[in-house]
């Protein structure tokens, strides 16, 4: 989707609490779907990824579900750490790209508080 | 993961002069790089798409003669921001994916101040 305007959605968090992040894609079509992870001031870092054929994939730490109805991933940190504090980002890949182009979301700023 | 390096990590440069970004997969092949350019508090902009020994292909509303994309080997892409000016400053990531996945691995970025 395009990014508008100069304000990230923010989430706050507090440290220990699972954090949730949502996202709503633009493509049903759309067959692959990754959650990257940046930093202040550095690249994206890969997080999860899912494909269509999936609603749910867990890694550590880290759920992603993937909703095709309402063309919605959600993102689930579980017991948030400082470190989590970053701005996260779906990404969407539609099915007619063998190249691999991604569609990044707005983002969501995360900040965990003590 | 795989390992994507940038450089330079930061440039200053004067209106009207020309920078070259280089992006580097080092760890792996890369046969499809990415351009993307990120506006403070905002998304990535995917400006390019180069695959190695062929011409990239630019998003709509991305000047091609402006932004000059080389990907010479499967290993190295490069970036040419042509006549800079101060509206091109921006923060401009690089990143890489191979042949068998789809999962592009992102450089550290560079920071393109044009004074």
């Amino acid at each position: 989707g395009e990014s508008v305007g100069l304000h990230l959605p923010t989430l706050s968090v507090q440290e220990g609490d699972n954090s949730i992040i949502n996202c709503a894609y633009s493509n049903s079509a759309s067959d692959y779907f990754i959650w990257y992870k940046q930093e202040s001031g550095k690249g994206p870092q890969f997080i999860i990824d899912i494909r269509s054929n999936m609603d749910k994939r867990q890694g550590q730490r880290v759920t992603v579900l993937l909703n095709k109805t309402v063309k919605h991933l959600s993102l689930q940190i579980a017991a948030t750490q400082p470190g989590d504090s970053a701005v996260y980002f779906c990404a969407e890949k539609g099915p007619t790209d063998s190249w691999g182009k991604l569609q990044f979301g707005a983002g969501t700023q995360v900040v965990v508080t003590p | 993961g795989a390992v994507v390096s940038q450089h330079p990590s930061w440039v200053i440069c004067k209106s009207g002069t020309s920078v070259k970004i280089e992006c580097r997969s080092l760890d792996f092949q890369a046969t499809t790089m990415f351009w993307y350019r990120q506006f403070p508090k905002q998304s990535l902009m995917l400006m390019a798409t180069s695959n190695e020994g062929s011409k990239a292909t630019y998003e709509q509303g991305v000047e091609k003669d402006k932004f000059l994309i080389n990907h010479a080997s499967l290993t190295l892409s490069t970036l040419t921001v042509t006549s800079a000016h101060p509206e091109d400053s921006s923060f401009y990531i690089c990143s890489a994916s191979g042949a068998l996945s789809y999962e592009q691995y992102f450089g550290p970025g560079t920071r393109l101040t044009v004074t």
